[in-house]
């Protein structure tokens, strides 16, 4: 079992729809990344968070430290977010352990 | 201004040659890192780098080596490459350890002939 699970591994939706990507750990954790891959291949990091939520714009992440469960949402979705989008988790040993990313598709 | 830059974006080589991949960040973090993407898109850690330690996943061979001259620079070397080796590269760096978000350069793809 991986340490680090995303679900689901592909996602299509419609332009509009809310979506919602999952992240479950199995390792303490200092924090939880999100981050966001292109099809051209660049990384960008969207969130870190250790607890609780944050936004920024139309993004919001969650994480939920005693389930060990993080969700990462898009509001009002839009083709210029497909993506695939990463879960990572920093450990204590300073290791940083990723999902397998989700691939995310916005249909206009 | 970028912020990770790496160099060069792409790299075709012969297998068994030793070749370097540039990595530099202007952000004045302290923390450097290289992934590997393979083939399936995972990516995954191969160095942390600061000033104080560096951290190696032990899955790594020991072809492959980082360098860092200073604080902002932290290079990948290779010698004897395989075909193996070819892969997306990425450089991140951070300020602190993985509790920081990481800003990442743009890869480089490294392709073995």
């Amino acid at each position: 079992k991986n340490e680090v699970e995303q679900s689901p591994q592909n996602l299509t939706a419609q332009e509009g729809e809310f979506i919602t990507i999952n992240c479950s750990y199995s390792v303490g954790i200092s924090a939880l990344h999100w981050l966001q891959q292109h099809p051209g291949g660049g990384i960008v990091s969207l969130f870190m968070l250790s607890s609780g939520k944050k936004k920024h714009g139309r993004l919001i992440a969650t994480i939920n430290i005693q389930e060990k469960h993080s969700s990462l949402h898009i509001t009002a979705s839009h083709p210029r977010d497909s993506a695939v989008y990463i879960c990572a988790v920093g450990d204590s040993n300073y290791q940083l352990i990723w999902g397998a990313g989700t691939k995310l598709i916005i249909k206009p | 201004d970028t912020a990770v830059s790496q160099t060069p974006k792409y790299l075709v080589t012969q297998m068994g040659n030793d070749k370097s991949i540039k990595c530099e960040q202007n952000l004045g973090h302290d923390t450097m890192y290289w992934y590997k993407q393979d083939s399936k898109k995972f990516l995954k850690i191969m160095f942390s780098y600061n000033n104080k330690e560096l951290i190696i996943n032990e899955t790594v061979p020991n072809r492959f080596s980082p360098k860092s001259p200073d604080k902002a620079h932290l290079n990948l070397h290779i010698n004897s490459l395989e075909l193996g080796d070819s892969a997306v590269y990425f450089c991140a760096s951070s300020q602190g350890w993985g509790d920081q978000p990481q800003h990442f350069g743009d890869g480089t793809r490294l392709s073995i002939l």
